[in-house]
């Protein structure tokens, strides 16, 4: 079971420049986060998707945009990337309101 | 809003002595409570869950938490760590069908 895939695993990014951060997962879940982590911090949520066909804005997110064309996939793109956006994403599904999150093993992202 | 808070961004501990994580929420109505926890370098994983029932939960490596209710609560225990539970670990709380929040994180080092 390959549960959530995220790719890149890192990337280095020059400023200015178009990313697109993928996630697909195999569970069949309904809702799909992205996050990003920063040292102190903790996880801050950039956008959401509680069923395919919507997307909603999160804590943090100003310079991001996603689209939920299907269950299994949940692209994060970032129009163009800023050095603070260097951090690591995490993408995370969940199968209702009551459950638990799975998350994916990161993105490191570093934009230079 | 919902908000969540650990107090201590670092705990350090000699191994085999017991250790607690405190983390408090902001709200009192009825919410699910996570802990998960982050090795080195890989996405985060999830230790217990709380939601509904007894208010002691038992999860994985012998972690449990406690949900108190009336102080907002959902601290986590362990009698006697090892040198492998070296981690981040975060609480997270969900309320009904709302996104998952995030603590900041808590920073455990065991010393040998």
């Amino acid at each position: 079971i390959a549960g959530i895939t995220q790719a890149p695993t890192s990337q280095i990014l020059a400023a200015g420049r178009r990313m697109t951060l993928r996630c697909t997962q195999d569970m069949r879940h309904n809702a799909m986060y992205w996050y990003r982590q920063d040292l102190g911090l903790g996880l801050r949520l950039i956008h959401y998707s509680n069923t395919a066909g919507t997307t909603g804005k999160g804590e943090v997110p100003d310079g991001y945009s996603v689209s939920r064309a299907n269950t299994d996939d949940f692209p994060l793109t970032l129009a163009s990337a800023v050095p603070s956006q260097t951090s690591v994403y995490f993408c995370a599904s969940s199968d209702g309101g009551n459950t638990e999150a799975f998350f994916g093993q990161g993105t490191r992202l570093t934009v230079v | 809003a919902q908000s969540v808070t650990q107090l201590d961004s670092q705990v350090p501990v000699f191994e085999e002595a017991p250790v607690e994580l405190r983390c408090n929420y902001s709200s009192s109505v009825s919410v699910y409570l996570f802990w998960y926890v982050q090795y080195p370098n890989q996405g985060l994983q999830l230790l217990l869950k709380y939601l509904s029932g007894s208010t002691l939960v038992k999860g994985i490596n012998g972690f449990e938490a406690e949900f108190n209710k009336s102080q907002t609560s959902f601290h986590l225990r362990k009698p006697s760590v090892h040198i492998s539970d070296t981690a981040e670990y975060f609480c997270a709380v969900r309320q009904g069908a709302q996104k998952l929040v995030f603590g900041q994180g808590t920073r455990l080092t065991i010393n040998p």
